[in-house]
């Protein structure tokens, strides 16, 4: 049992690159989210998936698009990088509806030249 | 508005003694529930303890427990016996139960604990 899974844990980018972050976990967990992570600025929700087939923006979602692939794959996708971009990028996972623990991936650091 | 509030941007203690990590939040929701989460210098997210708002009692996980007092809307973080390995960045978090099937959590900008020896 991995829990969260994400991929890459480093990743270095030039301006106008695309990528796409990986995550999957291994618990059954219908709800699945991004975040980005920044000094001072705590977690920010990027995009969450509610159950599969099913995507919202959340706070800072500019950017960035999503695939909830099945219920244990949620991947990100940066299509045009930018150095606002520069983040430290987490997944995490929530079983539903009354779940009550969200478990985060390990995090993948995103430098953006 | 900010819905949860950590006033503490760092916080020093020593080792053995207990410390508090102040949260205080802001909803109409009757049902939610509150989370820390742990965040070491290593970087991972480490869940803690968890508070539902109809929990009658305090939660309690082994050193950590949660000073929930309702009326106040406040959900402090209490570590007793800090140990070294307790210096990280604590984050508290908040989950409305009435928006829809929506499962996010609302983050506080997290306070930095220092234990020292």
């Amino acid at each position: 049992n991995a829990g969260v899974t994400q991929t890459p844990k480093f990743q270095v980018l030039k301006t106008g690159q695309s990528m796409t972050l990986q995550c999957a976990q291994d618990m059954n967990h219908n709800s699945m989210y991004w975040y980005r992570q920044d000094p001072g600025m705590g977690l920010r929700l990027i995009y969450y998936s509610a159950s599969e087939g099913t995507t919202d923006k959340g706070e800072v979602p500019n950017g960035y698009n999503v695939s909830r692939l099945n219920k244990r794959e949620f991947s990100l996708r940066l299509e045009s990088a930018a150095p606002s971009q520069t983040s430290v990028y987490f997944c995490a996972s929530l079983t539903g509806p009354w779940g009550d623990t969200q478990y985060f991936g390990p995090g993948t650091r995103l430098t953006v030249l | 508005a900010q819905k949860i509030t950590q006033t503490q941007p760092g916080m020093f203690v020593q080792e053995k003694e207990a410390v508090t990590l102040d949260c205080t939040y802001d909803t109409s929701d009757p049902s939610y529930g509150l989370f820390w989460y742990k965040q070491p210098s290593s970087g991972e997210m480490i869940f803690l303890i968890y508070q539902g708002s109809y929990d009658q009692q305090n939660a309690t996980e082994g050193r950590y427990s949660l000073n929930f007092q309702k009326a106040r809307k406040s959900a402090n973080l209490v570590i007793s016996a800090s140990q070294l390995g307790d210096s990280a960045m604590y984050f508290c978090a908040m989950r409305e139960d009435n928006a829809g099937n929506n499962r996010k959590l609302i983050w506080g900008l997290g306070t930095s604990l220092a234990v020292n020896p």
